[in-house]
């Protein structure tokens, strides 16, 4: 059984700009979530996606988005970067009907 | 309401003690409440997990404890190990899927 992935490990993006980052789900999972963690930080959920369709939104803007694909893996989009945007990234996946989530390591992402 | 409050912010156990993690909550839609514990570098990962009609559930040397009435409940870590330190985190789920984390503890046992 393969775990939660995500790639890449680290990224480095300056003011303005647009990152993508990808999640691949857990064997048997069809659920993705996304979550914000700050330095210090409990993390802060952004959004969910069951479905390929968001199913759940936290206090985020809209230059944040993502995508599920037919296979459960998902992408979350960030438009416009900020500084305040620089966090380690976390995607977890779960069965639909199941509370329990399985995190991947994260994409730490700098904006510069 | 949407807030899970933890405490406290760092913890330094002596090996063999007993660790205590308390977190509280407003909003009486939660229905499921997870613990996570996270390595540097690493993704949270699910230690154990309780639903609020439990008072109590322990899972090896992990327990919660869960008061409904009083919206808290707490992680103990029985026989602490240096290889328990790490951060760990409350959190709280509600409509199945929308999780709010506590700000985390960072817990250290002397060996």
């Amino acid at each position: 059984e393969t775990g939660v992935t995500q790639s890449p490990t680290h990224l480095i993006k300056t003011r303005g700009q647009q990152v993508t980052l990808r999640c691949s789900s857990q064997s048997g999972h069809n659920t993705v979530s996304w979550y914000q963690q700050a330095l210090g930080q409990g993390p802060q959920f952004i959004f969910q996606y069951y479905r390929e369709e968001e199913n759940g939104r936290g206090n985020f803007p809209p230059r944040f988005s993502g995508l599920q694909f037919p296979n459960y893996s998902s992408e979350l989009n960030v438009n416009a970067l900020e500084l305040d945007d620089s966090a380690l990234y976390l995607c977890a996946s779960s069965q639909r009907q199941h509370n329990e989530q399985f995190f991947g390591p994260g994409t730490r992402l700098t904006v510069l | 309401q949407q807030q899970v409050k933890q405490s406290p912010q760092s913890l330094i156990v002596q090996k063999g003690g007993i660790s205590i993690i308390n977190c509280a909550y407003e909003n009486t839609a939660f229905d499921y409440f997870p613990w996570y514990q996270q390595f540097p570098g690493k993704g949270p990962a699910l230690l154990i997990a309780i639903r609020p009609d439990v008072s109590e559930k322990k899972e090896g040397r992990f327990t919660i404890s869960f008061n409904k009435s009083a919206k808290q409940f707490s992680l103990h870590i029985m026989d602490s190990q240096p290889g328990d330190s790490a951060t760990y985190f409350c959190a709280a789920v509600t409509g199945g899927f929308k999780t709010i984390f506590g700000a985390g503890t960072r817990l250290f046992v002397k060996a």
